[in-house]
């Protein structure tokens, strides 16, 4: 079956570096997305990552292990706007794309 | 109009009618999808097409209908709702069927 695994929730202070981990399985495998959302609003790209290592846009990157079916988010200097649901995204052999239930991301000051 | 935009924004529907949502976007992609998001769950596939004249069902299919006479517009129809419809919808679109998804503003629905 597909099976994708993330943490409900988190809090961080603002300023700080948060790690949201997802690990999937999946029928087969193309890449996969992360994406942000925004209470009430609808979810926008981040990242899409192919190939294993890390991938670095401003202050977020996004790391895949193919192997161990896992990848992790990662925010530096966080900023109150932060604060939203983190959707991981495995894309399948179909190129579907199989959408986890979401990190909700907490920041405090 | 630039982008996605979906109508209507919100509706409130009795058990048993039928409804039309509806789902445009001007930026010439392929590939449009619907999904249905409820709380604490992940974003579930409806229908999908990936190109004008193609629909395909994807994982929550049964209680829907999809047609794509064009590549603007995708609309997805409830014949006869049920509460267990109640949820927000997204309609979404993507260049190819393997590239980012962009995702229209969202129909909140409730059936009564």
């Amino acid at each position: 079956g597909q099976n994708i695994d993330q943490p409900t929730e988190m809090t961080a202070t603002e300023g700080a570096i948060v790690q949201i981990n997802c690990t999937y399985q999946t029928s087969g495998f193309n890449g996969l997305f992360w994406y942000q959302q925004h209470a009430g609003e609808a979810p926008t790209f981040l990242s899409y990552n192919v190939l294993d290592g890390l991938e670095e846009k401003g202050r977020f990157s996004s790391f895949l292990s193919r192997s161990k079916g896992y990848s992790y988010l990662l925010l530096k200097e966080l900023q109150m706007k932060d604060s939203a649901s983190y959707l991981c995204a495995p894309e399948d052999s179909n190129y579907q794309l199989i959408w986890g239930a979401g990190t909700k991301l907490i920041i405090k000051p | 109009i630039a982008g996605i935009t979906q109508a209507p924004t919100s509706q409130i529907l009795a058990a048993g009618r039928r409804m039309t949502l509806r789902c445009t976007q001007d930026m010439r992609h392929n590939a449009m999808y619907w999904y249905r998001q409820d709380l604490g769950l992940g974003l579930r596939l409806i229908h999908y097409s990936n190109t004008a004249g193609t629909t395909g069902k994807g994982e929550v299919p049964d209680g829907y209908s999809v047609s794509r006479a064009n590549t603007d517009d995708f609309p997805l129809t409830l014949a006869s709702a049920v509460p267990s419809q109640t949820s927000v919808y997204f309609c979404a679109s993507s260049v190819g069927s393997y590239n980012e998804q962009f995702f229209g503003p969202g129909t909140r629905l409730t059936v009564l």
